[in-house]
């Protein structure tokens, strides 16, 4: 079936420092990939996405590439902010024309000036 | 102003009771879906709605119903209850699926329920 794992958190670092959080996913063809936030107390957003292999999301110094040789979509930013802190959560959309989304368990990022 | 709201936000309520979390989006979204968030679980989808009329189960449908008689609307129906459904719960609306569920989706703000 299809599924999304994410890095165990929480991660905490320093403001300005470089992030990673990992997401691997398990799905036939050619899923489409998400990056979504939650800011304390709100709903979530989408931050990112991919739709096909290679293909690079990008927004607010945010990047994830898709990458379907090791089935991952790795969360980047080359340095956080105290305002980056929230949950993350990866996400798929199986191919085709469905209307599912598989979540990830979600990352907390805490930043510390 | 474009937005996905959930009535009501906060419910205490007792096993067995009936209720009923509305959901109503104003960007005239073809598609809405209701998720779960549990801690160490992520969100999980409950049932989503391609139109009006159209509804299919998502990952974790037991014990819950929806209703699609117009494309505003999409409530979520626990007919019976159980202190496992304790949850924050959040519907999302998107336009349509023509290009696949990539269109970002807007969510509601969250209904956090506890059943006793």
């Amino acid at each position: 079936g299809n599924s999304v794992t994410q890095m165990e958190g929480p991660v905490t670092l320093s403001e300005e420092a470089f992030l990673t959080i990992n997401c691997t996913y398990t799905a036939t063809g050619y899923p489409s990939l998400f990056w979504y936030v939650q800011y304390p107390g709100e709903g979530l957003q989408l931050l990112l996405k991919a739709t096909k292999a290679d293909d690079k999301g990008s927004n607010k110094g945010f990047e994830a590439t898709y990458r379907k040789e090791t089935t991952s979509f790795h969360l980047e930013k080359g340095s956080v902010q105290v305002s980056d802190s929230a949950v993350y959560f990866c996400a798929l959309t199986p191919s085709g024309n469905t209307g599912k989304l598989i979540f990830g368990q979600g990352t907390t990022l805490q930043v510390k000036p | 102003e474009a937005q996905v709201t959930q009535n009501p936000r906060y419910l205490i309520t007792v096993t067995g009771k009936k209720l009923t979390v509305t959901c109503s989006q104003n960007m005239n979204h073809e598609y809405m879906s209701w998720y779960r968030q549990d801690p160490g679980l992520g969100l999980r989808q409950i049932y989503y709605s391609m139109n009006v009329e159209v509804t299919d189960k998502g990952d974790v449908p037991e014990g819950y119903k929806v209703s699609r008689k117009e494309k505003r609307n999409f409530p979520l129906i626990l007919e019976s209850p159980s202190p496992n459904q304790t949850s924050l719960y959040f519907c999302a609306s998107t336009p349509d699926l023509s290009g696949g569920l990539t269109d970002t989706q807007y969510f509601g703000p969250g209904t956090r329920l506890t059943v006793l």
